[in-house]
């Protein structure tokens, strides 16, 4: 079935340090694959997708290329800040999975001044 | 615009009790889930509905029940509280229920049940 493999947290860097969080997935078929943020105590939000091979999602700074030679999907951000602090969920969805929408565990990130 | 509300945001429960977790979009949404966050597990499906009138069966269904009589609800129902069914449980939405679309989450429900 399919799956999604996030890098364990928790992750912490100081301000302005670069982010990269690994995300690996096994389809079936062919998905679409999503960075979702949820920040503390509130829902989870969409940061960014890609819905083909070397489509590259970006938004506020972060960017993730759908790479299906190695079925990853890794996020990353050049300069951090303190208000980046949330947890990280990869996710895809998948047609041959009824459209299932399938997360990660999701990847806590804190970021200090 | 409210988008996703959910309500209760929090509660405590005795075990064999039942439940229920509402959520309301005015988003005019077709499609809409119910998802339950555990620590380490992410999110997992629970329920969803395609369009008012149709439910389906996610990925953990069991001990829990949804109704779609209109597009803008969508409840989810406990029908006998158990100690597992502690989580942290989202409802979200979509236009469609297509591999490429954005789901929009609520806030949230804690529930906790002893």
């Amino acid at each position: 079935g399919n799956s999604v493999t996030q890098m364990e947290g928790p992750v912490t860097l100081s301000e302005e340090a670069f982010l990269t969080i690994n995300c690996t997935y096994t389809a079936t078929g062919y998905p679409s694959l999503f960075w979702y943020v949820q920040y503390p105590g509130e829902g989870l939000q969409l940061l960014l997708k890609a819905t083909k091979a070397d489509d590259k999602g970006s938004n506020k700074g972060f960017e993730a290329t759908y790479r299906k030679e190695t079925t990853s999907f890794h996020l990353e951000k050049g300069s951090v800040q303190v208000s980046d602090s949330a947890v990280y969920f990869c996710a895809l969805s998948d047609r041959s999975n009824n459209n299932d929408m399938r997360f990660g565990a999701g990847t806590r990130l804190t970021v200090k001044p | 615009i409210a988008g996703i509300t959910q309500a209760p945001t929090s509660q405590i429960l005795a075990a064999g009790r039942r439940m229920t977790l509402r959520c309301t979009q005015d988003m005019r949404h077709n499609a809409m889930y119910w998802y339950r966050q555990d620590l380490g597990l992410g999110l997992r499906l629970i329920h969803y509905s395609n369009t008012a009138g149709t439910t389906g069966k996610g990925e953990v269904p069991d001990g829990y029940s949804v109704s779609r009589a209109n597009t803008d609800d969508f409840p989810l129902t406990l029908a006998s509280a158990v100690p597992s069914q502690t989580s942290v449980y989202f409802c979200a939405s979509s236009e469609e229920r297509g591999p490429t679309d954005t789901q929009y989450f609520g806030p949230g429900t804690r529930l906790t049940v002893l």
